[in-house]
C-alpha cells in the first residue's frame, strides 16, 4: 500500500538554524510532490512544488529537493525565524488525476 | 471574504444526529474535497468530487455521505454521528491540473465537530 512518512513528529530548532524536513515515500511514482504549512487550527497553505524532473525548487528561505531514486523529498527553511514555526506537510502524488494525501507532518519549532 | 467558506465552524452534537457540513467556494474550481483531521493521524481524504457528476470515496467514506449540489458546494453529510467522528474537518478545492497550474489545494478554515 502507499506510504508517505515524514521524518518525527515534531523538530526544535535555535533560530537562525537551517531546518530540514524530510518526507519519504514508498508505492509511489509521483509526478510531482508539494509541501503546505499549517498552522494550529487553520486549513493548511501551499507552499511549494517540486516536478519529478527538477532537482531543485527554491522560494525566497524554502529549498525543496526531490529524489525519485531515494523516494524522498527534503524541504530546508534557512535562516529560520520564530515565525516559521508551524507543521508542514508532504504530499507525493502520481497524476492530477489522483486526490491529494498527506503526509502526516512535522511541526517545526523555532525557538528564539 | 474568505474563497472557500465552511459553516459551522463549530457544532457540538449527540450521537445518533444527522449533521451537515457545508462547503461553498468562490474560486470558480472544478475540484472539490473533505478531508478529516485527528491528532497524530494527520489529514486524511473522506471523499472528493471532479466536477458536478462525479463523487469519489477516500480513504475513510465509511459512516459519511456527501452532495455535489452545485460547481461551488460540496456537502459532507453524518447520517448518525457517532464519538469518533469528533475531529477537524477541512474542506478544500483545486483547479484541473494543467502545465500553468500546480494544482493546489486550498483549503477551508475548518469545521470542529465534536459528537458526545
Amino acid at each position: 500500500s502507499q506510504k508517505i512518512e515524514q521524518n518525527s513528529e515534531a523538530l526544535n530548532i535555535q533560530e537562525g538554524k537551517t531546518a530540514t524536513l524530510t518526507c519519504n515515500y514508498t508505492n509511489y511514482s509521483p509526478a510531482y510532490l508539494q509541501w503546505y504549512r499549517q498552522d494550529p487550527g487553520r486549513g493548511p497553505v501551499f507552499l511549494l512544488l517540486i516536478r519529478e524532473n527538477e532537482k531543485e525548487k527554491r522560494k525566497e528561505r524554502l529549498k525543496v529537493t526531490f529524489d525519485t531514486t531515494l523516494k524522498q523529498s527534503l524541504f530546508h527553511i534557512t535562516a529560520s525565524q520564530p515565525a516559521d514555526s508551524a507543521t508542514y506537510l508532504c504530499a507525493p502524488r502520481n497524476s492530477g488525476n489522483t486526490p491529494l494525501v498527506f503526509g502526516k507532518g512535522t511541526r517545526l519549532s523555532v525557538i528564539a | 471574504d474568505a474563497d472557500v467558506t465552511q459553516t459551522p465552524r463549530n457544532r457540538i452534537t449527540k450521537t445518533g444526529k444527522r449533521i451537515m457540513l457545508e462547503c461553498s467556494q468562490t474560486k470558480g474550481h472544478d475540484r472539490m474535497y473533505w478531508y478529516r483531521q485527528d491528532p497524530g493521524l494527520g489529514l486524511r481524504l473522506i471523499y472528493y468530487s471532479f466536477d458536478v457528476k462525479d463523487i469519489n470515496k477516500g480513504e475513510i467514506s465509511d459512516g459519511y455521505s456527501v452532495s455535489r449540489q452545485a460547481q461551488a458546494k460540496f456537502s459532507l453529510s453524518l447520517e448518525s454521528a457517532i464519538p469518533n467522528q469528533t475531529a477537524l474537518y477541512f474542506c478544500a478545492t483545486s483547479g484541473k491540473d494543467r502545465a500553468s497550474n500546480t494544482g493546489e489545494l486550498f483549503f477551508g478554515e475548518g469545521s470542529r465537530l465534536t459528537v458526545l
